[in-house]
């Protein structure tokens, strides 16, 4: 059965620092993978898409991709308390829907 | 980005009642959609998959005849809840794929109280 696992925390982390987000996926036809930010009560929000191995950078945001170890995280730099929410991890292969993982809830304390 | 507008954003309705969801995707076209379910602190469960002129694949556990779900258009889709119960109260989120893309673009989503 194809799974994407995190951990749900929560992750605390001060303002200010790097929050760390990991992923892994069951599925290694699994091609590519996205994080989905969700705000209590609201639905997801795509942040971050990567397809091929290595680091890919969007402003505060890095994914990481290592498709070797099946390993898909997501950091954070400069948190802000505006990031703390549920930070859900997402597979995809052709034709199939997407694969989400429980999520990781992540608080950024002031 | 892509928009994905989900209507109502919330709905109360009685028990035994039906209730219709609407999904469009405003700016792209989507030949598939899928529908999912959260209920509160919970992770997102995946209800269906909607294709275009087709009938929707259902997952394991989720009743078809329940939840009616009709992909008429390549931007639109409806999932209706039939003989509502107060366990069917949740949080219904749309999300739907452009044609020929891999991103999924949620809706809004919609909260159903059913009393």
């Amino acid at each position: 059965q194809k799974e994407v696992e995190q951990n749900s925390g929560p992750l605390s982390v001060p303002e200010g620092a790097i929050a760390s987000l990991n992923c892994t996926y069951s599925d290694r036809v699994s091609q590519s993978f996205f994080w989905y930010r969700q705000y209590s009560g609201k639905s997801p929000e795509l942040i971050m898409s990567i397809y091929s191995n290595g680091d890919k950078e969007d402003g505060r945001f890095t994914a990481q991709l290592n498709k070797a170890s099946q390993y898909v995280s997501l950091l954070i730099r400069d948190s802000q308390p505006s990031d703390s929410a549920t930070y859900l991890c997402a597979a995809y292969q052709a034709g199939t829907a997407l694969i989400f993982g429980k999520g990781t809830t992540l608080s950024v304390s002031s | 980005g892509a928009v994905v507008s989900q209507h109502p954003s919330w709905v109360i309705c009685k028990s035994g009642t039906s209730v219709k969801i609407e999904c469009r995707s405003l700016d792209f076209q989507a030949t598939t959609m899928f529908w999912y379910r959260q209920f509160p602190k919970q992770s997102l469960m995946l209800m269906a998959t909607s294709n275009e002129g087709s009938k929707a694949t259902y997952e394991q556990g989720v009743e078809k005849d329940k939840f009616l779900i009709n992909h008429a258009s390549l931007t639109l889709s409806t999932l209706t809840v039939t003989s509502a119960h107060p366990e069917d109260s949740s949080f219904y989120i749309c999300s739907a794929r452009a044609t020929g893309g891999t991103e999924a673009f949620f809706g809004q989503g919609t909260r159903l109280t059913v009393v």
